[in-house]
Parts: C-alpha cells; structure tokens; sequence
C-alpha cells in the first residue's frame, strides 16, 4: 500500500562521506519534493522536481543535490556531510500544480552524520 | 507566500473537543488552508484543506470566516493516538508546501 516509499529508513554517514537517499512513488505524480526535517522543527523545503524541471530554494547549501531519473524516482545527494546536516529528511509528491492539491509524505529517513 | 502563526502547544484530555486555530493574515485570493498532522518518526500526513466556509471528513472539520485570516482545525472526542504535531499551510496555486511552526497537541487519558 505504500504509495511514496524513501529507502532506507535509518543512515548513519561518517562525516564529508558522501551519502545519497532514495524515493520512489506509485503515484505516478508530476511533483516531487525534498524537506529537511531536524530534531523538534517543521520541515524544512530544500527543492522540488515539477516533471524534469529542477527547482532549488534560495537557501539550500550547495552541498545539496538533487536527481530525478524518471518519474518514479527522485534522489537526494548530500556531498560532504556535516554534523549540522543531521536530520530526517522527508520525500514527498502531489500530483499536480495548485493551491487546492495535497501533498503525500513518505516515512522519511533518519541521517545519522558521526 | 502567506504566514501562518499557530499556537506551539496544547493539551486536552480524551474524548474532549479540540480547536486549534491558525492566522494567516497575508492570505491571497487563490490560497487554499490545508492541514497536516505527523507522528514522531513518520512523515507528515493530509488531515483537511479548504477555501472557505466549512469542511468536514471523517477525521476533522475545518472552519473558515468569510474574512479567510484564521481558520479552526477542530478534532472531535480525541484519543491518546491523536497527540502529534499539527500544521497549517497556506499557499498559492504553485509548487510549494511550506510548512509553519506547527502546533504539538498532547492528549492525556
């Protein structure tokens, strides 16, 4: 039944290693995003994908990345970690543009950065 | 993109009604109020959303005044599995699901 799926649930990266997390939908939806969620926060927005169109926040760290092979799948890439990166990092899509439109979550991913 | 302020946190016992209210002041004619809850752990999900007037699902109703500058979450006869955070989001017909603060909701028995 799981429609937004991010894989794995828990990551633990050593610091400045490079880590990248994974989402894929059932969905079939046009819209992907990644959030930054820390410890006791709202989510954080860090970019979203409408279709292939790469959408990055102003305040996203360049350490950041982001891929979209096809519509079933989105890819967070995190460079060099640092401690302060640690986090839940949330995928989640909706399937289309507008303000009437809901957003689905998927379980997310705990990092872990030691 | 509008600002939301809620109240940080609430308690409430079971079976009681609760109301959590949301401000959104700067809200734009095309913005829709949508609310979500998440658990410690898990992702956030879709409660309610709404334009104007009043919305009720099977797990919520939401109440808007004509003015649109606050809406009321309201939870009927809540249970210990309702304590959790909840958000309210505004926002224009875009891409965007920017969350606020969120209020954490603590249900005692």
């Amino acid at each position: 039944d799981a429609m937004v799926i991010q894989n794995p649930r828990y990551q633990v990266t050593q610091f400045g290693k490079p880590v990248t997390l994974s989402c894929s939908q059932t969905l079939n939806h046009n819209v992907m995003y990644w959030y930054q969620q820390k410890s006791s926060q709202a989510p954080k927005l860090l970019f979203h994908y409408y279709d292939k169109d790469f959408n990055n926040e102003a305040d996203t760290p360049d350490n950041f990345q982001s891929r979209r092979p096809n519509t079933s799948f989105c890819f967070l890439d995190i460079r060099s970690p640092g401690l302060g990166d640690t986090a839940m990092y949330l995928c989640a899509t909706s399937p289309r543009v507008g303000g009437n439109t809901e957003a689905f979550f998927g379980q997310g991913t705990r990092l872990t950065v030691v | 993109l509008a600002k939301t302020t809620q109240p940080i946190s609430m308690d409430s016992y079971e079976g009681q009604e609760v109301n959590i209210t949301c401000s959104h002041n700067n809200i734009a004619t095309n913005d829709y109020i949508t609310w979500y809850q998440q658990f410690p752990s898990q992702g956030p999900r879709f409660i309610i959303q709404g334009y104007k007037t009043k919305v009720t699902n099977e797990v919520a109703s939401l109440f808007i005044p004509a003015d649109r500058k606050s809406s009321t979450l309201s939870l009927p006869r809540v249970s210990l599995s309702d304590t959790a955070v909840y958000y309210c989001l505004v926002w224009t017909g875009g891409f965007k699901t920017i969350f606020g603060a969120g209020t954490r909701l603590f249900v005692k028995a």
